[in-house]
């Protein structure tokens, strides 16, 4: 089945670093996402990673991806609190190869605290 | 400067009460969107058009409606709404359907049926 599991708060101090987990099920997901939304607002992309990678960072965000037991993290260093949202991951499954078959999880609200 | 512009941010709909939202892009984008969020939820999608062909996903109910009168404007209408259908209504836009291209969205339509 289509399913992507996170859990669904974390609460860090601001500074410190901020690890969200996900879990999917496709295993020919060939990328995964990461999207950022602030109250009130639509969804942002902030990173994605291609399924034969293992590791991509982007500056603050660095994104880890073990194939094997089908898990994605985002890890926000130094995290502000302007990284205070929910984050979404998604996963797209491979047949038909469309963007309009992203799957969701429900999201992490992350809360950052001074 | 937006490129992905729902209207309105806020609709109240009476139960029962054919309502319309609208989604406008300024990005040229072949591909738009309608997904449905609610409470605590990932975003599901409900349909997609790739330039003029409308891709309907299998569980969106009859009710949900979609017009694309032009490369610019979509609209989602709700034949009968019920209270069960009171969520967050995101558009998106990408340029073509291929897995990564990303998709751009809209700061959506937060709809209460009363």
């Amino acid at each position: 089945g289509e399913d992507v599991e996170q859990s669904l708060f974390l609460s860090v101090r601001e500074g410190d670093s901020s690890v969200i987990n996900c879990t999917y099920t496709d295993s020919s997901s060939t990328y995964l996402y990461w999207y950022k939304q602030e109250p009130g607002a639509g969804l942002q992309l902030l990173t994605y990673i291609f399924s034969n990678m293992d590791m991509k960072q982007d500056q603050r965000l660095t994104v880890l991806l073990n194939k094997k037991d089908k898990h994605l993290s985002l890890r926000i260093a130094d995290t502000q609190t302007g990284d205070s949202a929910i984050y979404f991951c998604a996963e797209i499954l491979n047949y038909g190869g469309s963007q309009g078959n992203l799957i969701f999880g429900k999201g992490t609200k992350l809360s950052v605290k001074p | 400067d937006a490129m992905v512009i729902q209207n309105p941010r806020y609709q109240v709909t009476q139960f029962g009460k054919p309502v319309t939202l609208s989604c406008s892009q300024t990005l040229n984008h072949n591909v738009m969107y309608w997904y449905q969020q609610k409470s605590s939820q990932a975003p599901k999608l409900l349909f997609h058009y790739y330039d003029k062909d409308f891709n309907n996903e299998a569980d969106t109910p009859d009710n949900f409606q979609s017009r694309r009168p032009n490369t610019s404007f979509c609209f989602l209408d709700i034949r009968s709404p019920g209270l069960g259908d009171a969520a967050m209504y995101l558009c998106a836009t990408s340029e073509t359907v291929r897995v990564n291209t990303e998709a751009f969205f809209g700061q959506g339509t937060r709809l209460t049926v009363v």
